[in-house]
């Protein structure tokens, strides 16, 4: 069965303090990966799709970067506004098949 | 504007009831979807629609059925709620169908339903 698990659950860092968030996942053959922010009380917003291992995609403090078993969320210098729930999502490779989210990474960031 | 629109925002009710959540999106999309996030904050898909038609129906009790008037609009109603229906419900779109999907989905503010 296909899988998408995030690490860690929650993260609290200084503003300026980078890190990582995890997204490991278990599909037989990917087609996409996907990474969506989600505020409170919001429906969570596009931020990148990957296709295949070593590809990486970057926009202002946040790099996604994907392996054949994981993907990571790089946040550098973060600010107060990159406070929010990161969800990380994979599609499987056939067709017209469902998209997967994982429950989510928890970040907030400490003026 | 908004891109993908969810009413009510918020919805309480009693066991038993029934009652529906409406979404209309204005981005000209072909497919719409209905998500439900539990208390663990994961996304579920439920039903996804491709020009009116039906092409995702997941293990949903048959007390939920989506309705699709046309294709900027998909319905979802749900006939004698339980305590377990409560959960925030939402409403996507995305340009393309699954199968050529970039993986961007539009997504609304979501419909807050508390069954009591």
């Amino acid at each position: 069965e296909d899988q998408v698990t995030q690490s860690p659950e929650a993260l609290r860092l200084q503003e300026g303090e980078s890190s990582s968030l995890n997204c490991s996942y278990t599909v037989s053959g990917l087609r996409g990966l996907f990474w969506y922010r989600q505020d409170p009380g919001k429906g969570p917003e596009f931020l990148f799709t990957l296709y295949s291992a070593g590809e990486e995609k970057e926009k202002e403090r946040l790099k996604a970067t994907l392996t054949k078993k994981e993907s990571f969320l790089h946040i550098t210098a973060p600010k107060p506004e990159d406070s929010a729930t990161y969800l990380c999502a994979v599609q499987e490779g056939s067709s017209a098949s469902k998209i997967i989210f994982g429950s989510g990474t928890r970040l907030s960031i400490r003026p | 504007d908004t891109a993908v629109s969810q009413t009510p925002k918020y919805l309480v009710t009693q066991m038993g009831n029934d009652k529906s959540i409406k979404c209309e999106q204005n981005l000209g999309h072909d497919t719409m979807y209905w998500y439900k996030q539990d208390s663990k904050k994961f996304l579920k898909i439920m039903f996804s629609y491709n020009n009116k038609e039906l092409i995702i129906n997941e293990t949903v009790p048959n007390r939920f059925s989506p309705k699709s008037p046309d294709k900027a609009h998909l319905n979802l109603h749900i006939n004698s709620l339980e305590l377990g229906d409560s959960a925030v419900y939402f409403c996507a779109s995305s340009h393309l169908g699954l199968a050529e999907n970039t993986g961007e989905l539009f997504f609304g503010e979501g419909s807050r339903l508390t069954v009591l």
